[in-house]
């Protein structure tokens, strides 16, 4: 199927443990973006990636780690998981940049560290 | 500090009416600005952009008016139908340089009443 894609789609998971959230896409988007959603605040960025092995902190990067070893592949990795990182995560990617080149989202991953 | 800022969480308007959601932003580097429409255990969706070139752009339904005086922009709905009960998310960025961090608003939630 086109389009772009989160695993799991919900997940719980223990404080201090690793957990690593998948996103993949078909369009061969060169950006992909992974934000998370929290009451009050909206959307927030993460990390990006502008290409393959090029990827750059958003604005709440601390406690997370991201790769870009394949165009289409972007996963999020919680190296030792916290409570507040409790929290609705969604995956996108955009072509190009430009006011042509909108973000398309995933569905996100609901994640609870209990 | 919210450089993108929703100050209505909600709004209710009667279906055939016109739905007006507000949006300001503070940082004079923003010149594209979007609208994603976010419907429950769904990813954000895009709806419409204006450049900072533009004061008004149009989209069916759906009109987008920018005051960058003000800097305020505004989602217009005419008519509103139940169908586009949803959250919506403003969404700012600098288009200068290789980066692309968009910034999002909290969110209105918009309830369209049959």
């Amino acid at each position: 199927d086109a389009g772009i894609t989160q695993s799991p789609r919900y997940k719980i998971t223990e404080t201090g443990r690793q957990v690593t959230l998948m996103c993949h896409q078909t369009w061969s988007h060169s950006y992909m973006f992974w934000y998370r959603q929290d009451l009050g605040h909206g959307l927030r960025l993460i990390y990006y990636s502008a290409a393959a092995d090029i990827t750059d902190k958003g604005e709440v990067p601390d406690g997370y780690v991201v790769s870009r070893s394949k165009t289409e592949n972007f996963p999020l990795t919680l190296e030792s998981a916290t409570r507040s990182q409790t929290s609705v995560y969604f995956c996108a990617s955009s072509e190009s940049i430009g006011d042509n080149s909108p973000l398309h989202f995933g569905n996100g991953t609901r994640l609870t560290v209990t | 500090d919210q450089q993108v800022k929703q100050n209505s969480p909600s709004l209710s308007v009667q279906e055939g009416r016109i739905s007006i959601l507000n949006c300001d932003y503070t940082n004079s580097m923003f010149d594209y600005f979007l609208w994603y429409k976010k419907y429950p255990a769904e990813g954000p969706t895009f709806l419409i952009s204006i450049s900072s070139i533009k004061d008004k752009n149009e989209d069916g339904r759906f009109t987008v008016f920018l005051n960058k005086s003000a800097k305020h922009l505004s989602l217009h709905i005419v008519p509103s139908q139940p169908g586009d009960s949803a959250v919506y998310f403003c969404a700012a960025e600098p288009l200068s340089g290789s980066a692309r961090q968009l910034t999002f608003g909290s969110g209105t939630q918009l309830t369209v009443l049959p």
